[in-house]
């Protein structure tokens, strides 16, 4: 079967730095996604990897190892407003999305 | 019209009923999808359409319907409600299936 998984809920403080961790099991592989979703609204796409390495996006980086089935998401100088879940979700052999069920980031001053 | 949007915002519906979830885009995208989001659990592709008048099942098709008669326009409808329906719908299109997600706000829907 196919898996994603993150972990559920994550607590960090303003300023700092956190880091999401995503691994995965999935037939085929064409690309990882990062999104945020505030509680209440629609998923945000925040980043996209196909390949190993790291991409970086002002205050968010994404990673991807595609021998490890892994990714994360770094967020740095966390403000109050990045209080939200953000979802891991791997595109796969079929172009379809698999998705992760969230990890729900509380910040706190 | 900027993006993507969907109705009812919500709704309250007895078990039984038919009921049809609107979404329209005026992006151009070619291709569209629709989710049920439920608390725990991933975001799951009900039913996703390539391109006009093309659709194809998702990972949870049973007691969904759709239909793509144009590229704005992707409803979905639920022939006889059940409680298990009960979940946040949102609908999503891409450029095509090579792109990211873009969705709508999201439709809430009881079914009691």
């Amino acid at each position: 079967g196919q898996n994603i998984d993150q972990p559920t809920e994550m607590t960090a403080t303003e300023g700092a730095i956190v880091q999401i961790n995503c691994t995965y099991q999935t037939s085929g592989f064409n690309g990882l996604f990062w999104y945020q979703q505030h509680a209440g609204e629609a998923p945000t796409f925040l980043s996209y990897n196909v390949l190993d390495g790291l991409e970086e996006k002002g205050r968010f980086s994404s990673f991807l190892s595609r021998s490890k089935g892994y990714s994360y998401l770094l967020l740095k100088e966390l403000q109050m407003k990045d209080s939200a879940s953000y979802l891991c979700a791997v595109r796969d052999r079929d172009y379809q999305l698999i998705w992760g069920a969230g990890t729900k980031l509380i910040i706190k001053p | 019209i900027a993006g993507i949007t969907q109705a009812p915002t919500s709704q309250i519906l007895a078990a039984g009923r038919r009921m049809t979830l609107r979404c329209t885009q005026d992006m151009r995208h070619n291709a569209m999808y629709w989710y049920r989001q439920d608390l725990g659990l991933g975001l799951r592709l009900i039913h996703y359409s390539n391109t006009a008048g093309t659709t194809g099942k998702g990972e949870v098709p049973d007691g969904y319907s759709v239909s793509r008669a144009n590229t704005d326009d992707f409803p979905l409808t639920l022939a006889s409600a059940v409680p298990s329906q009960t979940s946040v719908y949102f609908c999503a299109s891409s450029p095509s299936g090579r792109n990211e997600q873009f969705f709508g706000p999201g439709t809430r829907l009881t079914v009691l």
